[in-house]
């Protein structure tokens, strides 16, 4: 069973534009929740990061929205760059032992 | 603050070989996690070892198997390579806080 679920598996986006990837997950359990950036070659970076008692986090363009009645959270990269193109994973962990990842989200900003 | 390192950075096998992939996680972190990143796809999780301890492993047969040393240092074997096995492996480190990556090993089976 899939324990996080990401949508969508590709995304192509203006410049300017927002990009917008969803996940869901299913155990109420889980108390933290990453995204991670990957360029090509590369191991993923830590982005941002959320806890279930806030609904919304925001550092710089990148923003964390979560509805914990729903089970769901979303990054929004507002004013999109080509230099954003990459791969994001979200993720979810209980108390940081093991972390679930999402099947990624392959951004490409067109300039 | 040093990341986490991994190496070698590539590494190509023959199909039927053994290969060992190296983790040196973040100072002071004594969890180490190993992923699996076949190209184009997402991270598959492998092995988790935390204090020295196996903590949970992945769907993966036995071939794959790992230890971590009381460095905290951790090392991933793979035994009897297959093609399939080609991939970018993944080492994460945490201490009871988000897991860091590492830059990953490319192991090429051919």
């Amino acid at each position: 069973q899939q324990q996080v679920k990401q949508s969508p598996q590709s995304l192509i986006v203006q410049k300017g534009g927002i990009s917008i990837i969803n996940c869901a997950y299913e155990n109420t359990a889980f108390d933290y929740f990453p995204w991670y950036q990957q360029f090509p070659g590369k191991g993923p970076a830590l982005l941002i990061a959320i806890r279930p008692d806030v609904s919304e986090k925001k550092e710089g363009r990148f923003t964390i929205s979560f509805n914990k009645s729903a089970k769901q959270f979303s990054l929004h990269i507002m004013d999109s760059q080509p230099g954003d193109s990459a791969t994001y994973f979200c993720a979810a962990s209980m108390s940081f032992n093991k972390f679930y990842f999402g099947s990624g989200t392959k951004l490409n900003v067109k300039p | 603050e040093a990341g986490v390192t991994q190496s070698p950075t590539h590494l190509i096998k023959t199909r039927g070989q053994q290969a060992t992939l190296r983790c040196s996680p973040i100072s002071g972190h004594t969890s180490v996690y190993w992923y699996q990143q076949a190209l184009g796809l997402g991270l598959q999780f492998l092995l988790w070892y935390d204090e020295g301890e196996e903590r949970n492993r992945g769907n993966f047969p036995p071939r794959f198997s790992g230890r971590q040393f009381p460095n905290y240092s951790s090392e991933l074997n793979v035994n009897a390579l297959e093609l399939e096995d080609s991939a970018l492996y993944l080492c994460a480190s945490s201490l009871d806080g988000p897991s860091f990556f590492g830059q990953g090993t490319r192991l090429t089976v051919v």
